[in-house]
């Protein structure tokens, strides 16, 4: 069964701070993986999605990556602002689940002013 | 563009009492969803649909049932609402194919509180 990780749970950061989020996973066999960002009472947003064949995306100052031998991909946000803060969550499809994603718990961001 | 709808937002229900969530999609997309979110906890699957009349249970589906009679729509019905089903559920949809493939949409999340 696939089991998604997300370290740390939660992060406070100053402002203008370069940051890096992780997310681990236990089934290499994946097609693609997706990072999230959640407000409170909102849903979810997408962010980057990586495909299985591909090692990084990148929209404006987030760059993703993807390291499917080891099972991890990382999130960078360069200079963070305060509009950042969020819940970011990472989840994956797997090759043979038919459609279904295995979310992260998520990590809490909190970028102070 | 609308993207994922979902009704009500809101909703407080007395132990048995049965409702449906409404979720509806206007881009088309083979792919939709049901999650629930728990507070502190991640996502969890309920119940998915990979098209019209066809429906799969995913992590957690008792309690629920789907229907899926067209592209656009994916009702959640719960028969006897228990405490246990307190949560935030959440509807999403992704296409089949494309550029990109299975990028997942959501909706803004129904608040479901069973006393």
């Amino acid at each position: 069964k696939q089991e998604v990780t997300q370290i740390p749970a939660a992060l406070s950061v100053p402002e203008g701070e370069n940051l890096v989020l992780n997310c681990s996973f236990t089934d290499s066999a994946i097609y693609n993986l997706q990072w999230f960002r959640q407000d409170p009472g909102k849903g979810l947003t997408s962010l980057l999605l990586i495909q299985s064949s591909q090692r990084e995306q990148t929209s404006g100052r987030l760059n993703a990556s993807l390291d499917k031998s080891s099972g991890r991909s990382t999130l960078y946000i360069a200079a963070s602002q305060p509009g950042d803060s969020a819940t970011y969550l990472c989840a994956v499809k797997e090759e043979t689940s038919g459609s279904r994603l295995t979310f992260g718990e998520g990590t809490q961001l909190t970028v102070n002013p | 563009n609308a993207g994922v709808t979902q009704t009500p937002k809101f909703r407080i229900l007395k132990i048995g009492q049965s409702m449906t969530l409404q979720c509806t999609q206007d881009m088309n997309h083979n792919y939709m969803y049901w999650y629930r979110q728990d507070p502190g906890m991640g996502l969890k699957l309920i119940y998915y649909s990979v098209g019209a009349g066809i429906t799969d249970k995913g992590e957690v589906p008792n309690g629920y049932n789907v229907s899926r009679s067209t592209t656009e729509d994916f009702p959640l019905r719960l028969e006897l609402a228990a405490p246990s089903q307190t949560s935030v559920y959440f509807c999403a949809s992704s296409r089949r194919q494309g550029n990109p493939s299975g990028e997942l949409f959501f909706g803004e999340g129904s608040r479901l509180t069973v006393l």
